[in-house]
């Protein structure tokens, strides 16, 4: 058990909809990594947080948007869902900005697009 | 930009030593991380290197050169548990945060 909770665990929409993903990360961790990984295109970064604010920012969707709350807890967004948008979606966190800190991840969020 | 390179699928005896290799192009090397990946569970960390030579932690170890942008990781006495994939990372110095940008994995079948 990595201490990062994502919840819910499977996640079944339709086209077109809106869904939001969530993540507590580790005890005491004040970044919040998220990541896509899909069949063809492996674990993608998407975007990071620290301590509320924004840190660092991958190949992200205009369609997906993300925040970390004051309680460290974060939320992944995604709107007009598309077909090429089912994926495991993970959550890492670690202690803070450090480069010297690896990242650890949670079970992730198996989104399905019918 | 990155470009990391892995071989996709290795098969391996139990009991033996394997090496998966990873190959890396960055602009500017900050740490490279290997993770462990289960079928359709989450990735764990396994092992870091920034500076070059090997890096050794119980039945697994991880080497770096700098110098040529490579890295691999040696599983040694091979346990049917250790099939899964394994992902090799990097952090590039050009990004303000910790993004690790992952090859495709390499998905290691170990046969009895």
């Amino acid at each position: 058990d990595s201490g990062v909770t994502q919840t819910p665990k499977h996640l079944i929409t339709a086209t077109g909809q809106r869904v939001t993903l969530r993540c507590s990360p580790r005890s005491g961790d004040l970044s919040v990594y998220w990541y896509q990984q899909s069949l063809d295109q492996g674990l993608q970064f998407l975007i990071q947080y620290y301590n509320g604010e924004e840190r660092a920012k991958g190949n992200i969707l205009e369609r997906f948007s993300a925040q970390q709350f004051p309680d460290l807890h974060s939320e992944l967004n995604l709107s007009s869902l598309e077909l090429g948008d089912s994926a495991l979606y993970f959550c890492a966190s670690s202690p803070g900005g450090s480069q010297f800190q690896p990242q650890h991840f949670g079970d992730g969020t198996r989104l399905s697009i019918l | 930009g990155q470009n990391i390179d892995q071989p996709t699928e290795m098969t391996a005896t139990e009991g033996a030593i394997v090496q998966i290799n990873c190959t890396y192009q960055t602009s500017g090397f900050n740490g490279l991380f290997w993770y462990q990946q289960h079928a359709g569970e989450a990735p764990t960390f396994l092992s870091y290197n920034v500076l070059d030579g090997l890096e050794e932690k119980g039945r697994f170890s991880s080497f770096l050169s700098r110098s040529k942008g490579y890295s691999y990781l040696l599983l040694k006495e091979l346990q049917m548990k250790d099939s899964a994939s394994y992902l090799c990372a990097v952090r590039d110095l050009g990004n303000a945060g910790n993004m690790l940008t992952f090859g495709g994995g390499t998905r290691l079948m170990v046969k009895p």
